[in-house]
Order: structure tokens, then sequence, then C-alpha cells
């Protein structure tokens, strides 16, 4: 069985940092890619970033550019979100999301880490 | 990049077969046939329910369905039961610098 486990959320305050992880089992990590989507408390999906099976090709919203970075360790099978210059637009719930064979659909989904961003 | 049109709300009978339609441009839904739809729960996490336009998932009923015309992609749920009763969001491909992009979701009463 999949599953996918988010840890590190919590309250950081605005132009704070903070580091997501998700850590993977019931499957072969180092072949799917990972993403994560976040959802603002009452809203909808937002798409976050995307990280490529062997972590050589990674994508980014352009919300999050430049201030968010994605990384995976396979030894461990986790996955990383690193967040930098929060601003109070980022206080969501973040999903960790495996990709599918074709990597623009999700196909297993954690049960998501809270990100409250607030002085 | 703006996100995929879908109305706020459908509502159905038990019995009867709604559809969700999902607008994009021709840059995204138009250009791919990598359309995906999710359902969601209240308090739960998304559900994948048919990618790439048309195809569901094992374990998925086959009361869901998809399809594509042009610049619109359609979600339809024949037979609703009250279990459908959820939000709705579709999701497709927009280009190697946007990625994916969502609808704003649907939110599915079953009356």
């Amino acid at each position: 069985e999949v599953q996918l486990v988010e840890s590190g959320g919590g309250l950081v305050q605005p132009g704070g940092s903070l580091r997501l992880s998700c850590a993977a089992s019931g499957f072969t990590f180092s072949t799917y890619s990972m993403h994560w989507v976040r959802q603002a408390p009452g809203k909808g999906l937002e798409y976050v970033s995307t990280i490529g099976g062997n972590g050589g090709s990674t994508y980014y919203a352009n919300s999050v550019k430049g201030r968010f970075t994605i990384s995976r360790d396979n030894s461990k099978s986790t996955l990383y979100l690193q967040m930098g210059s929060l601003r109070t637009e980022d206080m969501a719930l973040y999903y960790c999301v495996r990709g599918g064979s074709s990597w623009y659909y999700f196909d297993s989904w954690g049960q998501g880490a809270l990100v409250t961003v607030s002085s | 990049q703006s996100a995929l049109t879908q109305p706020a709300s459908v509502s159905g009978s038990p019995g009867q077969s709604i559809t969700i339609s999902c607008t994009g441009t021709s840059s995204d839904v138009g250009s791919y046939n990598l359309v995906s739809w999710y359902q969601q729960h209240p308090g739960k996490a998304p559900k994948l329910m048919i990618y790439e336009v048309t195809k569901r998932p094992s374990g998925v009923s086959n009361r869901f369905s998809g399809s594509k015309s042009g610049n619109t992609a359609s979600l339809t749920i024949s037979g609703l039961q009250a279990e459908d009763e959820a939000d709705y969001y579709c999701c497709s491909h927009a280009g190697s610098s946007t990625f994916v992009v969502f609808g704003g979701g649907t939110k599915l009463t079953v009356l």
C-alpha cells in the first residue's frame, strides 16, 4: 500500500523559512515523479512543485519560484520542500503527491502538513 | 497562469447523471490529452478519479467518465449516489513553464 506521510509543518513568521518532509513507502520511490500541491483554508487546490524520479528535473509554480526548493533523497525514500521568504498567502495545507506514469496526474496523496504564516 | 474554469456548484438527485465542465485554453486543455479529475470529501485528501482525459484508475467506479472537446473537458457521474457528494477538481498540463494548472473546484450536492 502506498503511504505518504508529511511532517515539518507549523507556525512561522512572514519572511521566515520552513522545511517540509514526506516519507514514502509501499512503492519504489526512485521510479516516480513526486509533487507538492497546496490548499489554503477553504480554498481550492494549487500546484506548487515537481521533481523527477532521479531528481534531475524540477518545476515550480510562478508563485513560489525563487523562494521554494524541491528535493529528494531516494536512499531514504523522502521528499522535501524547503520554503523561504514565506508570505501570508503561502499559508495552506501542503500535500505530498506521487505522480502517475505520465507525470501530469497525481495518483496518491498524503494527508498534508499545515503551514501557518503569521506574526 | 489562470485557473481552469469550473462551475462553483452542481446538484442532482440519486440515480441521475450530472456533468461538470472544466474550461481552459488552447495552451492547456486544448493542447494536451492530460486532463485529470480529483474528488475531495471534507477533511480528506483528494482522490484521483480520471486521468489522461478518459482513463479510470483501478478501483474507481465505472459510473465516473471523462471526455474532452476543444478547450473544455468534462466529468460525468452517472447513477448518482449520496457518497458522490464532494468537491471535484480538474487539472491539466499547461506546458513546461507552468507544468499543471487546477480548476477552481465544483461542489457536488446530491439532493
